[in-house]
């Protein structure tokens, strides 16, 4: 049972326009949700978060956006640069609980 | 500076060997993690800790064991009851405080079973 999907293997984008990210939750009980940038043999890195009290946060030219009633949850990269090529993973989380669910990635390639 | 060390970053095994995985944080996490990634899909839970000598199964906890006898240790065993050992292992940590934190992962230590 997969309750954290992402539905796009791969996106490729020009530099310079935005990325679109897609996620989306089946557990409603999910009230955290992260993004994590991953390059090839390396560890995630942290990118942004989202408690569900919001519908959006922003870090410089990444913004999180999140409909609870869809269940579903975006990353919006803007301008894309080929240095964001990268695999992002989506995770969840419930209040109180230590148990992150990952989704299976989206290899992002930002053409130059 | 703080963060998470795993050791080694590539690792080579005979089957039917046990092997260890070192994972180390300076970062006064409560909580560690450990998961482990396959080619083409996400991260999948295998230990977790929230607390020293206290550590919970995962989602894919058969074949594994694992210790807590340290805040800032967590290490992972991979055991030969394992059927399909060779993987990308990462280990994570995060604060504990009732509300959800971000984790932050270790360098991943990539295991060869032949």
């Amino acid at each position: 049972d997969q309750q954290v999907k992402q539905n796009s293997p791969s996106l490729s984008v020009q530099e310079g326009r935005i990325s679109i990210l897609n996620c989306d939750y089946t557990n409603s009980m999910f009230d955290y949700f992260l993004w994590y940038k991953k390059y090839p043999a390396e560890g995630p890195t942290f990118l942004i978060s989202i408690s569900s009290i919001k519908d959006k946060n922003e870090d410089g030219r990444f913004t999180v956006f999140l409909n609870k009633s869809a269940k579903h949850l975006s990353l919006h990269i803007v301008p894309s640069q080929p240095g964001d090529s990268a695999v992002y993973f989506c995770a969840a989380s419930s209040k109180g609980t230590y148990k992150y669910i990952f989704g299976t990635g989206t290899r992002l390639k930002v053409l130059a | 500076d703080g963060g998470i060390t795993q050791s080694p970053k590539y690792l080579f095994r005979k089957e039917g060997q046990n092997v260890t995985l070192s994972c180390e944080q300076n970062l006064n996490h409560d909580a560690m993690y450990w998961y482990r990634q396959d080619p083409g899909q996400g991260l999948r839970l295998i230990y977790y800790s929230q607390i020293v000598n206290d550590f919970q199964k995962g989602d894919i906890a058969e074949g594994y064991s694992v210790s807590r006898e340290k805040k800032e240790s967590f290490p992972l065993t991979v055991t030969s009851a394992q059927k399909n050992p060779t993987a990308f292992y990462l280990c994570a940590s995060s604060r504990w405080g009732g509300a959800s934190y971000e984790q932050y992962f270790g360098p991943g230590t990539r295991l060869t079973v032949t």
